[in-house]
């Protein structure tokens, strides 16, 4: 089955810059999406299309991709990023798939 | 402004039913996918499957195909996610959101937290 691997874990300070990795395990690689969950909250999508942010999103939010993997960019982290990330894609039978999460930890 | 409101929370013993729903408004909701995410306790994001309310067509993550049944009521804009017989690892939260061709799951539920225990 298609598989997305994330870190587990990415601690960053605050103003400095945080890079969550999504890694597929299998070629053609589709459309990824990103997603913020905070503690007790439905998740949101912050990144869509590998690059696109939906609008009320803030713009330190970015994403991009190269080859299979693609990475979501936080610039000038603010404590109020602190909060579980995934990543999703889709498989070639049209069905989706979540990465593994990572949990980022402003200090 | 899009909304989808989910049932409430369910206490359920083993090899019960259950049916959850999902009630969108603001858009139109035959127009649009709805899916089903599963989060267990402590764990992350698990895609279930989606349903085209227009004509009903679904597709199930091999994980859950067999599993559970999605299902769709148009005239009452109102998602299902049921059970026929309920095993204590169905314990988790689950939540609706629409999926659009743009992005999966622009909107998503409050979530419903299913409970399964003896």
């Amino acid at each position: 089955s298609y598989e997305l691997t994330q870190p587990p874990s990415v601690s960053v300070s605050p103003g400095q810059t945080a890079r969550i990795t999504c890694s597929a395990d299998a070629l053609p690689k589709q459309y990824a999406y990103w997603y913020q969950q905070k503690p007790g909250q439905a998740p949101v999508l912050v990144i869509y299309k590998d690059s696109e942010r939906p609008s009320g999103i803030p713009e330190r939010f970015s994403g991009s991709s190269s080859g299979t993997t693609v990475t979501l960019t936080i610039s000038g982290v603010q404590a109020e990023d602190e909060a579980d990330y995934y990543c999703q894609s889709a498989d070639s039978s049209g069905t989706y798939v979540f990465g593994t999460g990572t949990k980022v930890t402003v200090l | 402004e899009v909304q989808l409101v989910q049932s409430g929370a369910e206490v359920k013993k083993p090899g019960e039913s259950l049916k959850i729903s999902c009630k969108g408004s603001g858009y139109s909701f035959t127009s649009y996918w709805i899916g089903w995410v599963r989060q267990m306790p402590g764990k992350g994001l698990e895609w279930m499957g989606i349903i085209y309310p227009g004509d009903s067509d679904t597709r199930y993550s091999p994980s859950f195909q067999g599993q559970v049944t999605i299902s769709a009521d148009k005239s009452i804009s109102t998602a299902y996610l049921q059970w026929s017989s309920l095993k204590a690892s169905d314990t988790a939260m689950y939540y609706c959101a629409r999926h659009t061709a743009a992005a999966p799951f622009d909107y998503w539920g409050q979530g419903t937290l299913v409970t399964v225990s003896s």
